[in-house]
């Protein structure tokens, strides 16, 4: 079955800065990639996705790029603030099925 | 437009036990997905709803059973309780038609603490 790992687990930047998150997976079968951020005591929030017919997509701040030859994707976050503190969490899909397959979190800290 | 709702949003029971958890999905939505996140790691999937079928499964005992109504809620039960249920149970809407079932929302939760 399918496999994420993600990294790093903790990621501490200074505001202002980029923080960058990877994942890989092992089912070349898998089309579809989306990021979660789980602040404490919350509910993870899909903050954006991209399926394997693109290799990147961007909404403000935040990118995901997708190699599907390296089978890799990662989460770029632009001119981090203190509120983009949170654990981000990597997940692949298959299109139309329901088990997403999340990595371990990333604990991401913006220092003021 | 209401989004994902759960009850209760905290449980504890005993060892042995049985528990019902309850998931109301995205207005519009059709599918929901129940995932077990213990602390400090990613939502494991147990299963998915639609149609009021399971349609999917992931690697969770028979002791943990759900159920789709006509209206799309769902519950979760998990029988038999044992200490290593403790966790955070998350239920997640998604529609079938629209962006499909792999693009989940998330409710709040139900934290579960076994005794």
């Amino acid at each position: 079955g399918e496999n994420v790992e993600q990294h790093p687990s903790t990621l501490s930047v200074q505001e202002g800065d980029s923080a960058v998150i990877k994942c890989t997976y092992s089912d070349s079968a898998s089309n579809y990639f989306p990021w979660y951020k789980q602040e404490l005591g919350k509910r993870p929030q899909l903050i954006i996705d991209i399926r394997s017919n693109v290799g990147e997509k961007k909404d403000q701040r935040i990118a995901v790029t997708l190699n599907k030859t390296a089978k890799h994707f990662s989460l770029h976050i632009t001119e981090t603030q203190p509120e983009d503190s949170a654990v981000y969490f990597c997940a692949a899909s298959k299109r139309s099925q329901g088990n997403l397959i999340f990595g371990k979190g990333t604990k991401l800290s913006v220092k003021p | 437009d209401a989004g994902v709702t759960q009850s209760p949003t905290h449980l504890i029971k005993t060892r042995g036990q049985q528990v019902t958890l309850r998931c109301s999905p995205k207005s519009g939505h059709d599918t929901v997905s129940w995932y077990q996140q213990a602390l400090g790691q990613g939502p494991q999937f147990i299963f998915q709803y639609y149609e009021e079928e399971e349609r999917q499964r992931g690697n969770f005992p028979d002791r943990f059973s759900g159920h789709q109504f006509p209206n799309y809620s769902s519950e979760l039960n998990v029988n038999a309780l044992l200490l290593g249920d403790s966790a955070l149970y998350l239920c997640a809407s998604s529609s079938y038609l629209w962006e499909g079932q792999e693009t989940q929302y998330f409710g709040p939760g139900t934290r579960l603490l076994v005794l």
